[in-house]
């Protein structure tokens, strides 16, 4: 399967615990999205990647929030000092940047609870 | 980016035709409609685009009107497998970013 891998699919922490995501994108596509969705909303866009380079960070990112790409593969969202708000479903998307924006294809996305 | 608005939800009978709308009435000449699905405890999947002309795909056909404030998703033939919630989004192609910007959503129920 070549599509958007995420990992973990579920996870619980307890409050005040860091918790890292991963995401896996389709390889050649050199963008990279994360979102996070909560119960009955749409995804919200938190940031996003061309390449290793972080381009966008949403208002929603506080600052226990960080995400890297290193060499513009895979990507990790980490979350520091959990608090239950956090509790959410994170995704992942990427797409192919050319000329044109291509359609982004997502992950399954990791749900995380909060405790 | 243009705001779109979709009823809440609907329903549908297994094997007829869905035609879910979307207003747009904001939407610039350089603004593309997309739709994406999620089915449950999935993540968004990508169902079609288009500028003004209509548009069919294996999945679904985009009808988008002249003065391009709206535009229907029609799912041909519905199967329960459809049931999910159906997102309208408004773009440019030439973003930035690439981001979308998700609103609330038509919540689609397939009924046997």
């Amino acid at each position: 399967d070549t599509g958007v891998s995420q990992n973990p699919r579920h996870k619980i922490t307890k409050r005040g615990q860091n918790v890292t995501f991963r995401c896996d994108p389709i390889s050649e596509h050199n963008r990279l999205y994360w979102y996070r969705q909560t119960l009955g909303q749409g995804p919200e866009f938190l940031t996003y990647f061309q390449n290793e380079a972080q381009l966008e960070k949403s208002r929603l990112l506080s600052d226990r929030f960080s995400a890297e790409r290193p060499k513009g593969s895979f990507s990790t969202l980490e979350i520091q000092r959990t608090e239950q708000g956090d509790s959410a479903m994170y995704l992942c998307a990427s797409s192919l940047e050319a000329l044109m924006n291509t359609e982004a294809f997502f992950g399954q996305g990791t749900r995380l609870t909060v405790v | 980016d243009a705001k779109t608005t979709q009823p809440p939800s609907m329903d549908c009978a297994e094997g007829r035709a869905a035609n879910l709308p979307c207003n747009h009435s904001t939407i610039s000449g350089n603004e593309y409609v997309y739709w994406y699905r999620q089915i449950h405890s999935q993540g968004p999947q990508y169902i079609i685009h288009g500028l003004k002309n209509n548009e069919t795909n294996e999945m679904a056909s985009l009808i988008i009107t002249e003065d391009r404030k709206s535009s229907t998703l029609i799912l041909p033939h519905a199967t329960l497998r459809d049931t999910a919630v159906y997102y309208c989004i408004v773009r440019t192609r030439s973003s930035n970013t690439g981001k979308l910007i998700f609103g609330q959503g038509t919540t689609l129920q397939v009924k046997p």
